[in-house]
């Protein structure tokens, strides 16, 4: 069964780093991509961007380049989402999620909350 | 990017039909046939519903139905369930090598 389980919750202040991850499972970590989508409370999906294990090649959405940063690590089928500085604006449920041509499976969300 | 356009809400009666619309443009909808839609509950994690713009993945029911004419995507729901009210989404590639999400909508079965 393919799954992804991501990291717990995290409380942050404005300013501070932060860095969430995603287990993979059930299949091959390196075949696929691996990306990440935000939704802001009571707010809809946006695709934050996607990385492809094998070779790290990594993909941002415009609205997201620059502001955060994704990973992965082949060795332990781990994918990351990283902020060097918090805002506010940040707080949002984060879904990691495995990639075709489509968005399938998700994770159950990391709910990150930046406030001061 | 601006997110593909869908309805705010729909609503329908137990055993109609509904069809939700998802508007884009040429570089994006209407481009590839890379449109996916996507079910969810509250305080859950989305589902895939549908994927390249007509096909079931395993398990989904075969009341729900996709297909795209021009920019558009639709998603059809017949005979709808209690079980069916959620928030719908679509998804597309785009010509800038990047992926758009509708603005979602929320179904209400009355």
């Amino acid at each position: 069964e393919v799954q992804l389980v991501q990291s717990g919750a995290e409380v942050k202040k404005p300013g501070e780093s932060l860095k969430i991850s995603c287990k993979a499972s059930g299949y091959d970590f390196t075949s696929y991509w691996i990306g990440w989508v935000r939704q802001m409370p009571g707010k809809g999906l946006e695709w934050v961007g996607i990385i492809y294990p094998r070779d790290s090649d990594t993909r941002y959405s415009p609205s997201f380049q620059g502001q955060v940063t994704i990973s992965a690590d082949k060795s332990i089928t781990t994918a990351y989402l990283q902020w060097s500085s918090l805002k506010a604006s940040d707080t949002a449920m984060y879904y990691c999620v495995r990639h075709y041509n489509w968005f399938d499976p998700w994770g159950q969300g990391t709910l990150v909350t930046v406030s001061s | 990017q601006s997110a593909l356009t869908q309805p705010a809400s729909v609503s329908g009666s137990p055993g109609q039909s509904i069809t939700i619309s998802c508007t884009g443009t040429s570089s994006d909808i209407g481009g590839y046939n890379y449109v996916s839609w996507y079910q969810q509950y509250p305080g859950k994690a989305p589902k895939l519903m549908i994927f390249d713009v007509s096909k079931r993945p395993s398990g989904v029911s075969d009341r729900f139905s996709g297909s795209k004419s021009g920019n558009t995507a639709s998603l059809t729901i017949s005979g709808l369930q209690a079980e069916d009210e959620a928030d719908y989404y679509c998804g597309s590639y785009t010509s800038s090598s990047t992926w758009l999400f509708g603005g979602g909508t929320k179904l209400t079965v009355l």
